[in-house]
Formats: C-alpha cells, sequence, structure tokens
C-alpha cells in the first residue's frame, strides 16, 4: 500500500528556510520520482519540483534560485528545502508521485510570517 | 515555459448535465497531459492520465481527449459528487498547471 506523508514547521518567519520533509511506504525512491506542489491559499498547484529515481532534480525556473530537493533512500524520505521565505510562499506543501501512480500526501500547511 | 490556460474559470450546472472542460496550452504538449480533480480541503486526485486514460477507480463517466494544444476534460452525467476544481497538468516540457476550472451545481 502506497502511503506518502508530508511533515513541516507549521510557522516559519519571513527570511527563513523551510525545511519539509516527505515520507514514502510501499514504494522505492529509487524508482520512482517524487514531485512537490504547492498551493497558495484559495490559489491553484503551483509544480516546483522532482527528485528522479537516479537521483537527479529539476526545479521551477521561478524557485530554483532559493529551492534545494533531495532525499535519504535509506529512510525512504524527501526533503524540501527553500531559503529566503516570504510571507507568498504561505501554502500547503504537498509530495507527490505524478508520474506512475498517481499518489499524493495530505500535504501540510506552511505558514510565513513576520 | 508552457502555459497551460483553462476555461471557463468557474462552470455552474445542474446534476444530469454533460459538462466539458477546456485546457489549452502555449505550444504543443503531445498528449502528455492529465487531468485532477481537488475537492475543498483534500489532495488532489488523478483523474485521466495521456490525456484520454482513466485512471484506476474513477467513474466511467469521466473522459478525456485532446491533441496538439487543445484538450478536453469531459463528464457525461454531472454527478453532486463531482463539485471539485479540476485542473490540467502538462509534462510535455517541463511541468505545469492551468489555472483550474471551478465546478458548482446550479
Amino acid at each position: 500500500q502506497v502511503q506518502m506523508k508530508e511533515t513541516g514547521p507549521g510557522l516559519v518567519q519571513t527570511t527563513q528556510t523551510l525545511s519539509v520533509t516527505c515520507t514514502v511506504s510501499g514504494f522505492s525512491l529509487t524508482s520512482y520520482g517524487v514531485h512537490w506542489v504547492r498551493q497558495a491559499p484559495g490559489k491553484g498547484l503551483e509544480w516546483m519540483g522532482i527528485i528522479w529515481g537516479d537521483g537527479s532534480t529539476n526545479y521551477n525556473s521561478a524557485l530554483k534560485s532559493r529551492l534545494s530537493i533531495s532525499r535519504d533512500t535509506s529512510k525512504s524520505q524527501v526533503f524540501l528545502t527553500m531559503n529566503s521565505l516570504q510571507t507568498d510562499d504561505t501554502a500547503v506543501y504537498y509530495c507527490a508521485e505524478m508520474d506512475t501512480m498517481g499518489y499524493w500526501g495530505q500535504g501540510v500547511m506552511v505558514t510565513v510570517s513576520s | 515555459d508552457i502555459q497551460m490556460t483553462q476555461s471557463p474559470p468557474v462552470l455552474s450546472a445542474s446534476v444530469g448535465d454533460r459538462v466539458t472542460l477546456s485546457c489549452k496550452a502555449s505550444q504543443n504538449i503531445n498528449k502528455n497531459l492529465d487531468w485532477y480533480q481537488q475537492k475543498h480541503g483534500e489532495a488532489p486526485k488523478l483523474l485521466i492520465y495521456y490525456t484520454n486514460n482513466l485512471q484506476t477507480g474513477i467513474p466511467s463517466r469521466f473522459s478525456g481527449s485532446g491533441s496538439g494544444t487543445d484538450y478536453t476534460l469531459t463528464i457525461s452525467s454531472l454527478q453532486p459528487e463531482d463539485v471539485a476544481t479540476y485542473y490540467c497538468y502538462q509534462y510535455n516540457s517541463g511541468w505545469t498547471f492551468g489555472g483550474g476550472t471551478k465546478l458548482e451545481l446550479k
């Protein structure tokens, strides 16, 4: 049974760095890519980036300078790190396997406040 | 970057109606397009992959079509549980979501 679950800080101060973890079960991170997608309150979905099964990454060009995606395959965890946060980074952050199985986590709400 | 434009932004329809949602890409995406349904407070759910393939467990009243730059999601007979926002998503060149169509009951 495939499961994906995001965990994060809830509240982050502006200019600080966000770290969100996606813990997966039911599949191997070396075989499937994991995407990150976010959704600001009342807004649409924004694709952020992906870490592929081979560990390579691709990023949204608008976020690339601030964003990093990494993983620990031994723990089945994928990490999203984004620096220089502003209030418009307030969003629900989702991890998802979108290329084969179509599984998403429940999302984690992150509020950026000064 | 490829831009995805969905229309209309909001659609009101009655139970039993045939509903058509549109998605237009800024360039040819070679049918590399999925459709997602998102109900309020929930994560998106995959409905259709690669333009016209129904995801397992999705009711057959949902169907997709299209080619080139123009794609369509059709609900053959709208049900109350179909109230949601629908997003198209292209993965032909980079990865981009459309802005969404909010489907309401009339």
